[in-house]
């Protein structure tokens, strides 16, 4: 059965503090996706990896880093966590050639 | 750049068909995908259909395509509660790593 997880289902920071949402697939899949998503604006895309230390800016990249240290694995990072940064985020992936994508639970983030 | 619209909400009576519509805005669609949100998940794909096809149906889902009006549909029939999710259109194009997702169609199923 394939997988995305995602570390946490719930994450709650303070403004200004760095935090790290990682994702993990085991279909050994080339492309790995972070998107946010907001009621009233469906999901936007952070950022992409179609490979291992490959990155593409999303539609919504800033205030956002991305790290693909190993295939299997995808961090998003938020150097200096803000207040409209809280928001419901969707990791996906999917295989090369391949366009379905495949969707983790998703983390809900709240920043004070 | 590319566009999916998609109305925000559906409320439907249980047993009735839905139809949830779409418009995208990119000629050169290929793909084009219904995922669905149960509460607290992420999504799932429910179906897809190529450009080159007008309809595919399967079991209770049925996806129409008008290619010339850039409009896709998704009827189910015999709406059951369970069906009560989020609906997302989605768009790309053959190559492309990147998916055009639409805001989502609330569709909520009335006992």
């Amino acid at each position: 059965d394939v997988k995305v997880t995602q570390s946490s289902r719930y994450l709650v920071k303070r403004t200004g503090e760095k935090v790290f949402l990682e994702c993990v697939q085991d279909m050994d899949h080339e492309n790995m996706f972070w998107y946010r998503q907001d009621p009233g604006l469906g999901l936007r895309l952070i950022y992409f990896s179609y490979d291992v230390k490959m990155k593409e800016k999303g539609d919504i990249p800033e205030g956002y880093s991305v790290s693909r240290e190993k295939k299997e694995r995808f961090s998003l990072i938020l150097e200096s966590a803000s207040t409209n940064q809280t928001s419901m985020y969707l990791c996906a992936s999917c295989g090369a050639g391949n366009n379905e994508q495949f969707f983790g639970p998703g983390t809900r983030l709240t920043v004070l | 750049g590319e566009d999916v619209e998609q109305s925000l909400f559906l409320s439907v009576r249980e047993g009735d068909s839905s139809v949830i519509n779409c418009t995208y805005t990119d000629s050169s669609s290929t793909y084009l995908y219904w995922y669905k949100q149960e509460p607290g998940a992420g999504l799932q794909l429910l179906t897809y259909i190529f450009s080159n096809m007008d309809m595919k149906q399967d079991q209770r889902l049925t996806v129409l395509l008008n290619k010339k009006d850039k409009h896709l549909s998704l009827r189910i029939a015999d709406t059951q509660t369970g069906d009560s999710a989020i609906y997302f259109c989605a768009e790309t194009r053959e190559g492309y790593q990147k998916v055009t997702f639409g805001i989502g169609t609330k569709l909520q199923v009335i006992p």
